[in-house]
């Protein structure tokens, strides 16, 4: 089982709609948790960070269930340019680093 | 503020020529450096970090190396490249959070990425 696996999409949905993204890990001592937003050919780049009590940041709402061993994005009234691939990355105490997924590509269409 | 600088964007060159990337980093002192390696269509893959001055990690075994000379500097080497080192290089920071050799899980910031084509 990878450490952290994410639907690769392609999602593609029209402009204004609701699209959520979940990831799983399978690493019980990760202790951080982010999803950062990659355009293409760019780097990586902060989106927002997980908490345990959730969070919100204007459209975007991530969750965290430590339970089941997953976090979730949630993007609502999508725009054209949130087009991009959505990174989940999992931190971990035990080896102190991060662990990137590969990506789910989100295309929003008009 | 902080910024990271990476060099050069795009580099491409003939297998079994030698290598060197840089990153350096502005408005923090004594960060965490990593490099990374992202291939076509796959997801980033640690290959070094750095909690301080010539204290280097390699992740996974290879044909790079890497070296730190200064507190904010970040260097990727190879003496001789392979094709299988194509790829989008991402030098990374963090905040350095203290222990001898312990990296942490703080967010980490990208630079613009080197993307590297050898022939």
């Amino acid at each position: 089982r990878k450490e952290v696996e994410q639907d690769p999409g392609p999602f593609n949905v029209p402009e204004g709609a609701t699209v959520a993204f979940n990831c799983t890990y399978s690493n019980s001592a990760s202790q951080s948790f982010f999803w950062y937003r990659q355009d293409c050919r760019k780097e990586p780049k902060l989106l927002m960070s997980v908490y345990s009590s959730g969070n919100e940041d204007g459209r975007f709402t991530a969750q965290l269930n430590r339970a089941s061993q997953y976090i979730s994005l949630l993007i609502r009234d999508s725009k054209l340019s949130d087009s991009a691939t959505y990174l989940c990355v999992i931190g971990s105490s035990n080896t102190g680093k991060l662990i990137f997924g590969q990506g789910t590509t989100l295309q929003v269409k008009p | 503020s902080q910024t990271i600088h990476q060099w050069p964007a795009t580099l491409v060159q003939p297998v079994g020529s030698p290598l060197s990337l840089e990153c350096t980093v502005e408005g923090t002192s004594n960060p965490n450096l990593y490099w990374y390696r992202q291939a076509a269509g796959r997801g980033l893959q640690l290959l070094f970090y750095s909690v301080g001055i010539g204290q280097i990690s390699s992740e996974v075994p290879q044909n790079l190396s890497a070296s730190r000379p200064q507190d904010r500097q970040f260097i990727l080497s190879s003496k001789k490249l392979l094709l299988s080192d194509s790829g989008f290089y991402l030098c990374a920071w963090s905040i350095f959070r203290g222990g001898p050799a312990k990296i942490s899980t703080d967010t980490q910031y990208f630079g613009p990425g080197t993307r590297l084509t050898v022939l």
